[in-house]
């Protein structure tokens, strides 16, 4: 069974600085992993999607790095905003069943 | 394009009482999903359908809980009885499968509060 662990699981940091989110996950077995972010009271918003096959994606400012065979991925997030603050999931795709198990999640805030 | 569309927003019911979620997947996905948030146990996966089918519904917790999926375009998730013990965030998803494992797309979720 996947289980996903995400750290840390708070962090505070002010605007500005370039930040550092870490995933891992038990199961290498995965098709692709996903990084959504979560505001309160509402949905999740799909980030970045990796394919297993590769081992980074960029969208603006975010950067998500995968390593199957070690079971880590990262999202580095640069310069980061007041409106970057939210939660950040990780949830990787164990294809063979095509779910998604997600980490509990870390909890970002950005200071003005 | 229009997102995932679930209702309601926020049910409010008593103990013992029938709830039905709704969910309106993306036009032209053919997966969708039917996730529970709660704060002890984060996100997990109740049950999920490809083609209007139900491939995997191991997540459901109880047989109180049951989803249909009539057509394309609309899913069901109810619970018969309600329990207090089921009070989350109900979220639908859906994606589309091409060459390549496509993103799921979620809903706004519907919170349950079972009094």
């Amino acid at each position: 069974k996947q289980e996903v662990t995400q750290i840390p699981a708070a962090l505070s940091v002010p605007e500005g600085e370039n930040l550092v989110l870490n995933c891992s996950f038990t199961d290498s077995a995965i098709y692709n992993l996903q990084w959504f972010r979560q505001d309160p009271g509402k949905g999740l918003t799909s980030l970045l999607l990796i394919q297993s096959s590769q081992r980074e994606q960029t969208s603006g400012r975010l950067n998500a790095s995968l390593d199957k065979s070690s079971g880590r991925s990262t999202l580095y997030i640069a310069a980061s905003q007041p409106g970057d603050s939210a939660t950040y999931l990780c949830a990787p795709d164990s294809g063979s069943a095509r779910q998604l198990t997600f980490g509990s999640g870390t909890q970002l805030t950005v200071l003005p | 394009d229009a997102g995932v569309i679930q209702s309601p927003r926020h049910e409010v019911t008593e103990m013992g009482q029938e709830v039905t979620l709704r969910c309106k997947p993306i036009s032209g996905h053919d997966y969708l999903f039917w996730y529970r948030q709660t704060m002890m146990r984060g996100l997990e996966l109740l049950i999920y359908f490809n083609n209007n089918v139900p491939i995997d519904d191991s997540g459901m917790p109880e047989d109180r809980f049951s989803a249909k999926m009539p057509n394309a375009s609309f899913s069901t998730l109810k619970i018969q009885p309600s329990e207090p013990r089921d009070s989350a965030v109900y979220f639908c998803a859906s994606s589309f499968t091409g060459q390549q494992h496509q993103p799921q797309h979620f809903g706004d979720g519907t919170r349950l509060s079972i009094l």
